[in-house]
């Protein structure tokens, strides 16, 4: 299964909102998650299940869809939100990732 | 608390074997599923999912490296044991161990949870 995410960059100003799209090339229900990672640490699991935010992750972010299209919002950028974030789909073996997406501040 | 800890070699040199091993404490791998994932990212570059083990020994590979991989695991020890046969300058990368909590239930298929830092290999003569 093919994920297309976009964009690959992003360039925004803290208190703006953002929001980034991965693609499916197949249905894979609501099996889409959301990781951010900043320069030289691991990925950090944002959202599961598509719209799931994980414990002790702010609000500000938000993910939404099913079968073939998924978002990742944040609604209000924070200094700390600039990072890489990828989109991962567990439900099919090979199990793949989205190329990333770099936001940068503006 | 869930953590993982990748340990190898930072340098292999070209044709050599990449052993990596993945020590974890907080969880076991249980018949609920629980597997633990090897997961890769070359420098600047997107991550790559590798191959994945359950509690009862099932495997999961990449297809594009299956042929070079081999993934086994040590319950006594807590350890998943990740092998790469025939090192490449372009397998240079860092490789991270992850968790993954469970099986699909009703349709929706958990992700990798707990990662470890992340093990810098490189490749090179």
């Amino acid at each position: 299964i093919r994920l297309t995410q976009s964009p690959s960059f992003l360039s925004a100003s803290v208190g703006h909102r953002v929001t980034i799209t991965c693609r499916a090339s197949e249905d894979i229900g609501n099996s889409l998650a959301w990781y951010q990672q900043e320069p030289g640490r691991a990925p950090k699991l944002l959202i599961s299940a598509a719209s799931t935010l994980q414990s002790g992750v702010p609000s500000r972010f938000s993910g939404s869809g099913s079968g073939t299209e998924f978002t990742l919002t944040i609604s209000s950028l924070q200094p700390e939100d600039f990072a890489t974030y990828h989109c991962l789909q567990p439900r099919a073996y090979p199990f793949t990732f989205g190329l990333g997406t770099r936001l940068e501040i503006e | 608390q869930v953590t993982l800890r990748e340990s190898g070699p930072t340098v292999v040199k070209p044709t050599q074997t990449l052993t990596l091993t993945c020590t974890f404490s907080g969880f076991s791998l249980n018949p609920s599923g629980v597997g633990v994932g090897w997961i890769r990212q070359p420098p600047q570059e997107a991550l790559e999912w590798l191959a994945l083990i359950y509690w009862d020994d099932e495997k999961r590979y990449s297809p594009s490296l299956q042929n070079r991989l081999t993934i086994t695991k040590d319950i006594s020890k807590n350890q998943v044991v990740l092998t790469m046969t025939n090192m490449d300058p372009m397998d240079t990368a860092t490789y991270y161990c992850a968790r993954r909590p469970g099986y699909c239930r009703r349709g929706s298929c958990p992700p990798f949870d707990y990662w470890g830092q992340g093990s810098v290999v490189t490749v090179s003569s």
